[in-house]
């Protein structure tokens, strides 16, 4: 099946600090989409990007839908303490109208 | 409005018992998902209802696995007989269309149920 290559698997970085993870695979996506899900809490969608070459922000963070379909990347500026969690990449494909494909996620702790 | 909502938020069981998972979607979501995340590996797909209907079952593991969504409305997961395998963190999803390349309906993700098999 499908998989997507998530790094890096952790990150521990100082409050301030920017931070970039991504996801790559050997198959084309149609739709990349980023999820933070906190402790104890489901994932909740950050940003969606639906276009090759597609560049989104929401805030501080910023993803971009890469020009081969076969990667993404979602950045965070300034980082603060409540951006600790796990980051998970997933995608569609073009096979599919609404199984996601996950990657395993990236955990980030932020030091005060 | 009130989102996906799943129960039990945490379910210890022995090998060889049988767990019933339940999910409320949002109000109004005629399409419901479940996810399963096994320790350190990613999110996978399970199944996929629209309405009563199973439209994909593609991800279920095996037929210790059975979903249902009588009526439409809420829906369970059962395991029977649980093997220690099957332990990790189920999630419920719901969302009003499905999430099709360039409409914005995203998956409104439950807390999930942590199930432990030991």
């Amino acid at each position: 099946g499908q998989q997507l290559n998530q790094s890096p698997q952790s990150m521990f970085i100082q409050e301030g600090e920017d931070v970039s993870m991504n996801c790559t695979s050997s198959s084309i996506f149609n739709t990349w989409l980023w999820y933070k899900q906190d402790p104890g809490e489901g994932p909740v969608l950050l940003i969606a990007l639906y276009k090759a070459g597609e560049l989104t922000s929401n805030g501080r963070l910023t993803a971009q839908f890469g020009i081969t379909r076969k990667d993404s990347f979602l950045n965070i500026s300034a980082s603060i303490p409540s951006d600790v969690g796990i980051y998970f990449c997933a995608g569609l494909s073009g096979g599919s109208n609404y199984k996601l494909t996950f990657g395993k996620g990236t955990l980030l702790t932020v030091n005060p | 409005e009130a989102g996906v909502t799943q129960f039990p938020s945490h379910s210890v069981i022995e090998k060889g018992q049988t767990v019933t998972l339940r999910c409320d979607p949002i109000s109004g979501h005629d399409n419901l998902y479940w996810y399963r995340r096994v320790m350190g590996k990613e999110i996978k797909f399970l199944l996929h209802f629209v309405k009563e209907s199973k439209q994909d079952e593609s991800g279920m593991p095996n037929n210790r696995f059975l979903a249902e969504r009588t009526g439409g409305t809420y829906s369970t997961l059962k395991v029977q007989p649980a093997e220690l395998e099957d332990s990790g963190v189920y999630f419920c999803a719901s969302s009003r269309q499905p999430p099709r390349q360039g409409q914005n309906s995203p998956l409104h993700f439950g807390n999930g149920t942590r199930l432990t098999v030991t």
